[in-house]
């Protein structure tokens, strides 16, 4: 079955530290890959995708995320956080010849100072 | 920046009443999409709609539900008698018709509460 799984619920870092949230797909070819950030009260704002090309992509913010075929995942990072990154993540794929966004569970992240 | 607005933010009301949550989707954009999200749970499409219909829906989306784009620039979600687990934030979205365009643009939501 086609899904998405974000392993961590909840992640908690420094203020300052690296960050590496976790996903990984369920799909036989290469979905279109997406990492969402929702702020509290807020909706869902785009961080950056992967459709094809280079594996690394650069997001807004400075978030970048790197696709691996092999392991089926596209894992989001940022070398540093700054306390406004504390937000909910979600990673979503559209299936290729679906419309609908497929997204995870969402790993929820908490900034410590 | 063009953005998609959603009204109301906030919308209660009572299990049994029918509730119509509302979206203006990104001028110029074609495909445009509802989604929900129960408390604590993973964000849950429901239905998509291109050229004035339907063109996926969920299992989620059934005859208490449907959409509408009553004019040029709204795009209207149904609920004809709301139950207590109809209680979620609904997110409309919105995509271009560009070929291998996949982004959607999300709006900030409308929280139900069913009561």
């Amino acid at each position: 079955a086609q899904s998405v799984t974000q392993p961590d619920i909840h992640i908690t870092v420094s203020e300052g530290a690296s960050l590496e949230l976790r996903c990984n797909y369920s799909y036989g070819a290469t979905p279109y890959l997406f990492w969402y950030v929702q702020s509290p009260g807020q909706g869902l704002q785009l961080l950056l995708k992967y459709f094809s090309g280079d594996t690394l992509v650069q997001g807004i913010k400075g978030f970048e995320a790197e696709f691996k075929r092999s392991q089926s995942s596209f894992n989001l990072r940022k070398p540093s956080v700054h306390w406004s990154d504390a937000a909910e993540y979600f990673c979503a794929v559209v299936f290729q010849g679906a419309q609908k966004l497929v997204f995870g569970q969402g790993t929820r992240l908490t900034i410590n100072p | 920046e063009p953005e998609v607005t959603q009204t109301p933010s906030h919308q209660v009301t009572q299990m049994g009443q029918e509730v119509i949550l509302r979206c203006v989707p990104i001028s110029n954009h074609l495909y445009f999409y509802w989604y929900r999200q129960i408390l604590g749970q993973k964000v849950e499409f429901l239905v998509s709609f291109y050229n004035n219909e339907i063109s996926e829906k969920s299992e989620i989306f059934d005859d208490q539900f449907s959409v509408e784009r009553p004019d040029g620039s709204n795009f209207t979600l149904k609920i004809r008698s709301t139950k207590l687990e109809d209680s979620a934030m609904y997110f409309c979205a919105s995509r271009p018709g560009l070929v291998n365009f996949y982004e959607q643009y999300f709006g900030p939501g409308t929280r139900l509460t069913v009561t």
